[in-house]
């Protein structure tokens, strides 16, 4: 079965800080990424997803992520955080024309003012 | 506004009530899908429908039903109500297309707590 697998759940920065969460997957074969982000209190929201292309995906609110196929992994980056990108950050991954999107665990991330 | 719609957004119920979440899509996506969140579980897959007609269980399915009444609505059915189900419960859907190029809406919510 495929798995997500995001580490370090709980992550504390500072405001300009840059932020990576790494993520990665288990099996072969086409996959569709997703970053998603839950506001405190809110509904899950897409940040970005990549299907196929170009390997380095820009999304909403300056977040981009970068697949690399040879490691399994779906990394988001930010350059600079805000104390607004205070929330949890799932990973998602679905095979190619399966109809089962499987979450990581997710990433709580707090940015300190 | 369009996009995925559940009710209620909260619930709480006493142990062996039983209860039907409800959730309903404008978007004509074929398939939907029950989720639930659990702190440090991620979100967990109950039950999904790749079309109308069709249900099929997801990663944890046992103490839920459900039905999909027709395109629009996909409902979750709690026959009797346990502790371990209080969780946040998300409907999703997505619309299917030959290329792949599909998203996922999700709904809000409904925060369930059985006492």
């Amino acid at each position: 079965a495929q798995s997500v697998s995001q580490h370090n759940h709980h992550v504390i920065l500072s405001e300009a800080a840059s932020l990576e969460l790494g993520c990665n997957y288990s099996y072969g074969g086409t996959v569709n990424l997703f970053w998603y982000v839950q506001y405190p209190g809110q509904h899950l929201q897409l940040l970005l997803k990549y299907f196929s292309g170009d390997p380095l995906v820009k999304g909403i609110k300056g977040f981009e992520a970068e697949f690399i196929k040879s490691k399994f992994s779906f990394n988001l980056r930010k350059p600079s955080v805000q104390w607004s990108d205070t929330a949890e950050y799932f990973c998602a991954v679905t095979l190619y024309g399966n109809n089962r999107l499987a979450f990581g665990k997710g990433n709580q991330v707090v940015v300190i003012p | 506004n369009a996009g995925v719609t559940q009710t209620p957004k909260f619930q709480v119920l006493k142990t062996g009530q039983s209860m039907t979440l409800q959730c309903a899509q404008d978007m004509n996506h074929n398939s939907m899908y029950w989720y639930r969140q659990d702190p440090g579980m991620g979100l967990r897959l109950i039950y999904y429908s790749a079309s109308e007609g069709t249900t099929d269980k997801g990663e944890v399915p046992n103490g839920y039903n459900v039905s999909r009444l027709n395109k629009r609505e996909f409902s979750l059915r709690l026959e009797s109500a346990a502790p371990s189900q209080t969780s946040v419960y998300f409907c999703a859907s997505r619309t299917t297309s030959r290329g792949g190029n599909y998203g996922y809406t999700f709904g809000s919510g409904t925060r369930l707590t059985v006492v």
